[in-house]
């Protein structure tokens, strides 16, 4: 039973336009939410987070909304830029709890 | 301040057989957590230790098991090998115990493929 679900296995953007990663969860408890950023060969790179107290956490050009009606979060990146090309993870936790990963989207962002 | 380090980085085995994953976290951590990942599946959790226990545990059979030491690095095992097990093992280090407040700095990964 997959509780984090990222539904777009890959997504490609032009240099300069916004990315929207989205990610669907199933578990009403998850009150943590991150994004991870993964390179080829390279362990995933901490993004960006958001608490279930809020439903919008900014950061550079990185923007995570959550919406917790809708079980969903996204992450807008803007501008993007060729180097933001990697596949992207979002996970969730409950109370603490280990970290749920959704399968990953890979971005690729063009000239 | 040096990053989580994975050894071996590759690793070729075949079926049946048994292997041992080291993860060294970065100075000072001491919680480890480790995670399977493969292609449609995402990052699977396998275990956590926190302080030389096991804090948490995934949803794998008990050919995978493993263990921290009193300076916080970690191994884990796998016996019996199966075709499937083949993977990128990442391990994953934070101070206290993953979660909120307590980011993880993941490793490079150990690739490890059974035939």
């Amino acid at each position: 039973d997959q509780q984090v679900k990222q539904n777009s296995p890959s997504l490609s953007v032009q240099e300069g336009r916004i990315s929207i990663l989205n990610c669907d969860y199933t578990n009403s408890m998850f009150d943590y939410f991150l994004w991870y950023k993964k390179y080829p060969a390279e362990g995933p790179t901490f993004l960006i987070s958001i608490s279930s107290i809020k439903d919008k956490n900014e950061d550079g050009r990185f923007t995570v909304f959550l919406n917790k009606s809708a079980k969903h979060l996204s992450l807008h990146i803007v501008p993007s830029q060729p180097g933001d090309s990697a596949v992207y993870f979002c996970a969730a936790s409950a109370q603490g709890d280990k970290l749920i990963f959704g399968t990953g989207t890979r971005l690729q962002v063009f000239p | 301040k040096a990053g989580v380090t994975q050894t071996p980085r590759y690793l070729i085995k075949t079926r049946g057989q048994q292997v041992t994953l080291s993860c060294s976290p970065i100075s000072g951590h001491r919680s480890v957590s480790w995670y399977q990942q493969t292609p449609g599946q995402g990052l699977q959790f396998l275990f956590e230790y926190f302080s030389e226990t096991q804090r948490n545990k995934g949803n794998f059979p008990g050919r995978f098991s493993g263990r921290q030491f009193s300076n916080s690095r970690s191994e884990m095992n796998v016996s019996t090998l199966e075709l499937g097990d083949s993977a990128l093992y990442l391990c994953a280090s934070s101070l206290g115990p993953a979660g909120i407040n307590n980011e993880q700095f993941f490793g490079p990964g150990t690739r490890l493929t059974v035939l």
